[in-house]
């Protein structure tokens, strides 16, 4: 059974800070991974998508990596913003019509 | 992109009433629906797959008979939470698998509160 494990669990930078959000998986036989951020009592807003075959994808000032064969994937946020606060949450899809399945979240607070 | 639309954001209502929570896909067709749960500050949880046109399957633990999955077409798929009681106050969301493009469009999601 795919399970998602996110590290760290919370953390509080200084505006302008770089920082990296890590995710990781037990199985590697996965069709794709998303990030997402999530504001405190919202929905989902989907921030990037790497497919099985991708190493990474960048969509602003975030960058998102992935190494399928050891089961692990980076979101970097560079020169965060006091904006960026809110929880982040890696999920990784199976092939078919498979759930996604996600990680606890990592709670980010960017001080200004 | 493609665009689930999720109704009612925000239920409040009496313990032992039911409450029925949809979930449309606005411009594509969708054979296969997933319900989530959230409870504060914990992450998503997968409750149940709902197929159009059949029986959903349902996650270890979760009662069938307590939350009723219909997905009666290819763009509608409804979750009633029956005889509703303080413990079910959770966030409820439902995404959709884009045909074919092994991805997940989600709702924006339902605020249930038990009174």
């Amino acid at each position: 059974k795919q399970e998602v494990t996110q590290i760290p669990a919370a953390l509080s930078v200084p505006e302008g800070e770089n920082l990296v959000l890590n995710c990781s998986f037990t199985d590697s036989a996965i069709y794709n991974l998303q990030w997402f951020r999530q504001d405190p009592g919202k929905g989902l807003t989907s921030l990037l998508l790497i497919q099985s075959s991708q190493r990474e994808q960048t969509s602003g000032r975030l960058n998102a990596s992935l190494d399928k064969s050891s089961g692990r994937s980076t979101l970097y946020i560079a020169a965060s913003q006091p904006g960026d606060s809110a929880t982040y949450l890696c999920a990784v899809k199976g092939s078919g019509n498979t759930p996604l399945v996600f990680g606890k979240g990592t709670r980010l607070s960017v001080i200004a | 992109g493609a665009v689930v639309s999720q109704h009612p954001s925000r239920v409040i209502c009496k313990s032992g009433t039911s409450v029925k929570i949809e979930c449309r896909s606005l411009d594509f067709q969708a054979t296969t629906m997933f319900w989530y749960r959230q409870f504060p500050k914990q992450s998503l949880m997968l409750m149940a797959t709902s197929n159009e046109g059949s029986k959903a399957t349902y996650e270890q633990g979760v009662e069938k008979d307590k939350f009723l999955i219909n997905h009666a077409s290819l763009t509608l798929s409804t979750l009633t939470v029956t005889s509703a009681h303080p413990e079910d106050s959770s966030f409820y969301i439902c995404s959709a698998d884009g045909q074919g493009k092994n991805i997940q469009y989600f709702g924006a999601g339902t605020r249930l509160s038990v009174l």
